[in-house]
């Protein structure tokens, strides 16, 4: 099961909105609606930021959204802050023999 | 609240094998699974498997199959992660996460172990 692809890095100056794309097949990302975002910062865990495409947990920053469009899920960050700088990793259920699969991870930059 | 405390950072030779707990608390611990997650230094992080607290079910990373080995205590509300034949590669910061079933989102994380496989 190979790894889900991410864009290397984004970056965006405070304010603006980024999204980062998620690209799968259709026996993960586009086969199910079992896909999740975490952010994590250096040195921490990770922390769920968006679950089954398109939830937010609760208290979770409403600037936080995503979406999916076949086989590619997308989180959208708006109203950039300096806080948001970190890596971001997407997770999608497979069917696959390895159940999960996570994303290559992007670093995002707060210009 | 819950939360998820993990075992100390261990050092280890090729061939042998670590055992990392992480104890939960806050929630009822047999209605939720726990899923293990590792991160190599500087890399992306990589799913290795889950077990079901409830009554013990796993599902293994194909790669690691044979070589790790989930449990958990319900007397302690301690899920364990045991990972054989460390190699240097298996270096890692090891996490346990909470999900509900394997399908479900990683909701509550521990604050990792290091694992140093080193001759």
């Amino acid at each position: 099961q190979s790894a889900l692809t991410q864009p290397a890095s984004v970056s965006g100056s405070p304010g603006q909105s980024i999204t980062i794309s998620c690209t799968g097949t259709s026996s993960d990302v586009g086969g199910y609606n079992y896909v999740s975002w975490y952010q994590q910062h250096p040195g921490k865990a990770p922390k769920l930021m968006i679950y089954e495409v398109s939830n937010r947990p609760s208290g979770v920053s409403n600037r936080f959204s995503g979406s999916k469009s076949g086989n590619t899920a997308s989180l959208t960050i708006s109203g950039l802050q300096a806080e948001d700088e970190a890596d971001y990793y997407c997770s999608s259920y497979t069917s696959s023999s390895t159940l999960r699969v996570f994303g290559t991870g992007t670093k995002v930059t707060v210009l | 609240q819950v939360q998820l405390v993990q075992s100390g950072a261990e050092v280890k030779k090729p061939g042998a094998s670590v055992k990392v707990s992480c104890k939960a608390s806050g929630y009822t611990f047999t209605s939720y699974g726990i899923s293990w997650v590792r991160q190599a230094p500087g890399q992306g992080l990589e799913w290795m498997g889950w077990i079901s607290a409830y009554n013990g079910n796993t599902n293994y990373a194909q790669k690691l199959q044979g070589r790790v080995t989930m449990t958990t205590d319900t007397s302690t509300s301690t899920a364990y992660m045991e990972l054989r034949s460390l190699r240097s590669d298996d270096t890692a910061v090891y996490y346990c996460a909470r999900n509900y079933y394997d399908s479900s989102p990683f909701d509550y994380w521990g604050q990792g172990t290091l694992v140093t496989v080193s001759s």
